[in-house]
């Protein structure tokens, strides 16, 4: 069965520490990787996703296949990188976009 | 700018009222979804659809329906509001061509 972890409900670090949201997943077969964010009173809106293997706003999440899991960090966190995230995956072809959310996590960035 | 626009922010119903959530998008994307988002629980979802008039069960349908008569139109239907539907819907859609979905800003539904 395909399955979503965030294990933290909340993660509060100072600015310039580094960030580490975890992820891991369950799917029975190849599934597509995705963070998404939620900033106060904004829409949900994607991140990255692990085929593009870019950073966005100092953002990386490598997929570690072995582990299952899919982890966001940042070096360097700032305090506009405080909001909701979301991981999230989804299966392939037919099943593309139908997605799979874990339970969140908010990021707390203290000045 | 691509846009996916929910009909309502808030809403407030009563119980065993009927209930549409309306949701357009103007992207002529073919996927289209419903999710409910709660504390705790991340987003669910509800149903989706694949085309004009066809639908699928989501992970949590009970209690709802959904109509897409118009490919850029997919609206969520409480036939009989309860309070346990208290929640914020959200609507999204995509290609399904390996690129990303847009959400809308949500509907925050409040059943009394």
């Amino acid at each position: 069965a395909q399955r979503v972890t965030q294990p933290e409900k909340l993660l509060s670090v100072f600015k310039g520490a580094p960030v580490e949201l975890k992820c891991n997943y369950s799917y029975s077969g190849s599934p597509e990787l995705f963070w998404y964010v939620q900033y106060s009173r904004q829409r949900l809106q994607l991140l990255l996703r692990h085929i593009s293997r870019e950073s966005i706003k100092g953002f990386t999440a490598d997929l570690n296949k072995g582990e299952t899991s899919f982890h966001l960090k940042k070096p360097f966190a700032q305090e506009e990188d405080s909001a909701m995230y979301y991981c999230a995956l989804s299966g392939r072809g037919r099943n593309f976009n139908k997605f799979y959310f874990g339970s969140g996590t908010k990021l707390n960035v203290k000045p | 700018d691509v846009k996916v626009t929910q009909s309502s922010r808030y809403l407030v119903k009563r119980t065993g009222e009927k209930v549409f959530l309306e949701c357009v998008q103007d992207m002529d994307h073919e996927n289209m979804f419903w999710y409910r988002q709660d504390p705790g629980l991340g987003l669910r979802l509800i149903y989706f659809s694949y085309d004009v008039k066809m639908k699928e069960k989501g992970d949590i349908p009970e209690g709802y329906s959904v109509s897409r008569e118009k490919k850029e139109r997919f609206s969520l239907i409480l036939e009989s509001a309860s309070t346990n539907q208290t929640s914020m819907y959200l609507c999204a859609s995509g290609t399904g061509q390996n690129t990303e979905a847009f959400f809308g800003q949500g509907t925050r539904l409040t059943v009394v």
